[in-house]
């Protein structure tokens, strides 16, 4: 199956730092990839989508600013969290996609997650 | 607009005992529809799908089947075991995905 990895796994930052976290699809090409971000025992939360080679459309509420998000190729996806906040700690989680024929997404393949930790 | 409303948990169930977890949607056309699971600090893993009305998905013992006329795809096992104990999650796609809010189930010996 389809294999989505994320790096790093944990990452602890002092507030005010930047912290970068990649997202890669090792064996497929993905059209789309998204950022969720979920809260202890809550669902996920879409943050933004982005496509290869466009500007990441964000959610409502979200700072595209503070949640600065590249998708240089069709396999790799970054989220950089710039001058982070112990509000930011959180458990960051990416997923790739490709679009089917009929415009639904086939499947999302998600990543292991990222537990961020800001002291 | 689309949504997924599903059960809300915690769920507990002793090994071997059946599990249903409900999942109603609604949604503009005709979406795919999913299940995935989440074991303790790790991503959702894909459990099941199924991509048109009457499908069947399933995998691991797991089912679901996409109903149309009463829009659910409710989750089932017939015998549950402690390596079920997870956060599972309905989901889905049209355009984009959308997800419940995920029912966290324990299964105890």
């Amino acid at each position: 199956g389809a294999v989505v990895s994320q790096h790093p796994s944990r990452v602890i930052c002092k507030s005010g730092t930047s912290v970068k976290i990649e997202c890669r699809s090792l064996d497929f090409q993905a059209t789309t990839m998204f950022w969720y971000r979920q809260f202890p025992k809550q669902s996920l939360m879409l943050m933004a989508t982005s496509n290869e080679g466009s500007k990441a459309t964000y959610e409502q509420g979200v700072e595209k600013d503070k949640f600065l998000i590249n998708h240089a190729s069709l396999t790799l996806s970054t989220l950089t969290v710039t001058s982070a906040h112990p509000e930011d700690s959180s458990f960051y989680i990416c997923s790739a996609s490709y679009a089917s024929g009929r415009g639904a997404y086939n499947e999302q393949f998600f990543g292991p997650g990222t537990r961020l930790t800001v002291l | 607009g689309n949504s997924v409303t599903q059960m809300e948990g915690p769920v507990t169930l002793s090994e071997e005992a059946f599990l249903t977890i409900n999942c109603t949607y609604t949604a503009t056309g005709y979406p795919s529809l999913f299940w995935y699971v989440q074991y303790p600090g790790e991503g959702l893993q894909l459990l099941l799908k199924a991509t048109k009305a009457d499908d069947k998905g399933s995998n691991k013992g797991f089912e679901a089947t996409y109903r149309k006329e009463t829009t659910s795809f409710h989750l089932e096992k017939g015998s549950v075991q402690v390596s079920d104990s997870a956060v599972y999650f309905c989901a889905l796609s049209r355009n984009q995905f959308y997800f419940g809010t995920g029912t966290s189930l324990t299964v105890i010996p």
